[in-house]
């Protein structure tokens, strides 16, 4: 089974700190993705990468950073943590896509900046 | 721009009935697909249903069906004989453009689904 792994279920971070979300994937994907989520507004794309060192701005960049130096490794950065940064954040990962991919998630992580 | 909308912020449903959850989307590309995921408290996405736009039937996986009416942008979901383990969110998504073979998905805003014993 394919896996995505986020290596924090739950974080608390101060308000000014800089945040390292790390996420693993144990298929050899060449996509990996991080959505946030929040309730009532879905899940929305942050940043993608479709090859190692490539990325791609997603629908809400701002405030955020991403970084893949290994295909199976990819990590969302917040430089300054602020509290409209709270929210779950998903990773994914996936094939690269002709037509139809899907997905594959992780677990998620709970983050709260106060 | 794609846009996916999901008018129903909650639902209960009495164990063994059929439920139906809405979607509706917009966007002007010819080629689409549409996805459908659940997520169930442990927080993992999982992949259900897929519907691309030019597939002549609508799409089905075990208890679960598409009904896609391309003309009126809709793509409900039909769980049959629900079961308590349905109980979860559910999400509907629509594949955007294909950049460098990542395809990025825009989702609505879930339904949360509560099936009653």
């Amino acid at each position: 089974d394919v896996k995505v792994t986020q290596s924090s279920r739950y974080l608390v971070k101060r308000t000014g700190e800089k945040v390292f979300l790390e996420c693993v994937q144990d298929m050899d994907h060449e996509n990996m993705f991080w959505y946030r989520q929040d309730p009532g507004l879905g899940l929305r794309l942050i940043y993608f990468s479709y090859d190692v060192k490539m990325k791609e701005k997603g629908d809400i960049p701002e405030g955020y950073s991403v970084s893949r130096e290994k295909k199976e490794r990819f990590s969302l950065i917040l430089e300054s943590a602020s509290t409209n940064q709270t929210s779950m954040y998903l990773c994914a990962s996936s094939y690269r896509a002709v037509t139809n991919e899907k997905l594959f998630f992780g677990s998620g992580t709970q983050l709260s900046v106060l | 721009a794609q846009k996916i909308t999901q008018t129903q912020p909650g639902m209960f449903v009495q164990e063994k009935e059929a439920v139906t959850l809405d979607c509706t989307y917009d966007t002007s590309d010819p080629s689409y697909g549409l996805f459908w995921y659940k997520q169930p408290s442990s927080g993992e996405m999982i992949f259900l249903i897929y519907q691309g736009s030019y597939d002549q039937q609508n799409a089905t996986e075990g208890r679960y069906s598409l009904n896609f009416q391309k003309a009126r942008k809709s793509a409900n979901l039909v769980i049959s004989a629900s079961q308590l383990g349905d109980s979860a969110m559910y999400f509907c998504a629509m594949r955007g453009p294909i950049i460098q073979g990542a395809q990025k998905l825009v989702f609505g805003q879930g339904t949360r689904l509560t099936i009653n014993p």
